[in-house]
């Protein structure tokens, strides 16, 4: 599985743009680029997954460059909700488990 | 939407019983999981089952743990004699198989185990 490396904490305020960039430098080429949210106390959500260039969705946007060894999410216009664990995760196959690392936690200030 | 549901929200056991972690994963999916979450750490996969068998498991699904899919509809996580270190988080999800090359899975809200 290939391994991520992403930001420990990050900070923002209500209504800005948040990116979350993850490197994952040996993705391999029939790997995916999947986004969980995951909110205290809860189960960790599906946001996106891209394999190349950009996703957009109601939610989230996906980023990535042509080497695909990095990935960034971005969070339009977030807001005190938003604050929750952020994790990027890499692999392939429908059934395979998930493996989590220590994610984002992005906190959100009035 | 549908949904993963598990039960009980919150279990409190003696160390040394066994417990039984309920789920109701999404109909129409084929693939489960369970993952635990102790409090402060990462989640951790457990198991995924497929076929009516377990496809994977981790280091930690070890003899103390089991997973049974009694009906058409419930999918179980028993562990055998609680330890104090299995108190956490376990989580259940499922996920559809046509969605090939997809990691969405659907998890659960949880359920709390506390071994005293």
């Amino acid at each position: 599985l290939a391994k991520t490396t992403q930001p420990i904490s990050m900070d923002s305020y209500e209504g800005q743009e948040v990116n979350i960039t993850c490197s994952h430098n040996n993705i391999a080429t029939n790997d995916y680029i999947t986004w969980y949210q995951q909110f205290p106390s809860q189960g960790p959500r599906f946001i996106i997954q891209g394999y190349k260039t950009k996703v957009t969705n109601e939610v989230a946007s996906l980023f990535i460059p042509a080497d695909r060894k990095s990935s960034t999410l971005s969070l339009p216009r977030v807001s005190l909700s938003d604050t929750a664990v952020y994790y990027c995760l890499v692999g392939n196959n429908a059934g395979n488990m998930l493996t989590f690392g220590g994610g984002t936690r992005l906190m959100v200030k009035p | 939407e549908p949904e993963v549901t598990q039960t009980p929200s919150h279990q409190v056991t003696q160390m040394g019983q066994e417990v039984i972690l309920r789920c109701v994963p999404i109909s129409n999916h084929l693939y489960f999981y369970w993952y635990r979450q102790i409090l402060g750490q990462k989640v951790e996969f457990l198991v995924s089952f497929y076929n009516n068998e377990i496809s994977e498991k981790s280091e930690i699904f070890d003899d103390q743990f089991s997973v049974e899919r009694p009906d058409g509809s419930n999918f179980t996580l028993k562990i055998r004699s609680t330890k104090l270190e299995d108190s956490a988080m376990y989580f259940c999800a499922s996920s559809d198989p046509g969605q090939v090359s997809s990691y969405e899975q659907y998890f659960g809200p949880g359920t709390r185990l506390t071994v005293t």
